[in-house]
C-alpha cells in the first residue's frame, strides 16, 4: 500500500544534542510537510516543500532545519533540542486538497 | 492572520447524531477539510467543501457556509470508535496547499 512512513516512531534526545527525524513516501506527491504537534493542540505547519522548492514559516524557530534529497525522503533536524521541543513531529504529503499523514514520531527531550 | 475555532469537548452517546462546529476568521481559502486523529495516531482525512453547501460521505457529512464564515462537521449513527479529536482546516492557502487546522475538538461517545 501506498503511504507515509516516519522513523523512528519515537526518539528520544538529550538537551543540545542535534537529532533528526525521517520520513519517506511512496505516494509520489510533490508536496511534503512537516508539523509539531503538542498534546490537546492542533498540528503547527514548521515548514513545506512543494517539490524542491523550500517554504519556511514564518514563526519556525532557527533550530529547526529540513532536507528534501529526493521526492521520496524528507527530514527535520533539530540542531539543539530543548524541553519545549518534546512534541510529536508529523510529516505529510500531499498532491491537491487531501493531505496524507505519517504515524509520527514522539520526541522526548531528556 | 488565520483563526478556526473549535468546541474544545463534545460528548454523546452512541446511536446518537452529534455536530461540531467551526468559526473561523480567514479568506482567500479555497476549501473546508475535516479531518480525525485518534489518541497517539496520525490526523486521517474525512471531507472538504470546496463550495458552499453539504458532502455526505457515509456518516459523516460537512458543511460550508462562506458568507457566515462557519462550517460543521456532522457525525451520525456514532459509534465508540469515533471518540476522537476532530480538527477543521482551511487551505489551500498561499502556495504548496498549506492548510490552517483549527483549535480542534475532543469527542466521547459513551454508551
Amino acid at each position: 500500500d501506498a503511504m507515509v512512513i516516519q522513523n523512528p516512531r519515537y526518539q528520544v534526545t538529550q538537551f543540545g544534542k542535534p537529532v533528526t527525524l525521517s520520513c519517506s513516501q511512496t505516494l509520489n506527491h510533490n508536496v511534503m510537510y512537516w508539523y509539531q504537534q503538542k498534546s490537546s493542540q492542533a498540528p503547527k505547519l514548521l515548514f513545506h516543500y512543494y517539490d524542491k522548492d523550500f517554504n519556511n514559516e514564518a514563526d519556525t524557530p532557527d533550530n529547526f532545519q529540513s532536507r528534501r534529497p529526493n521526492t521520496s525522503f524528507c527530514f527535520l533536524d533539530i540542531r539543539s533540542p530543548g524541553l519545549g521541543d518534546a512534541a510529536m513531529y508529523l510529516c505529510a504529503t500531499s498532491r491537491g486538497y487531501e493531505q496524507y499523514f505519517g504515524p509520527g514520531t514522539r520526541l522526548t527531550v531528556t | 492572520g488565520q483563526s478556526l475555532e473549535q468546541p474544545s469537548e463534545v460528548t454523546a452517546v452512541e446511536g446518537a447524531i452529534v455536530q461540531i462546529n467551526c468559526t473561523y476568521q480567514t479568506s482567500g481559502f479555497y476549501g473546508l477539510s475535516w479531518y480525525q486523529q485518534h489518541d497517539g495516531g496520525a490526523p486521517t482525512f474525512l471531507s472538504y467543501n470546496a463550495l458552499d453547501g453539504l458532502e455526505e460521505t457515509g456518516r459523516f457529512s460537512s458543511f460550508l457556509s462562506r458568507s457566515d464564515s462557519y462550517g460543521y462537521l456532522l457525525l451520525q449513527e456514532l459509534q465508540m470508535k469515533d471518540s476522537a479529536s476532530y480538527f477543521c482546516a482551511v487551505g489551500p492557502t498561499g502556495g504548496g496547499n498549506k492548510l490552517t487546522f483549527g483549535t480542534g475538538t475532543q469527542l466521547k461517545v459513551e454508551l
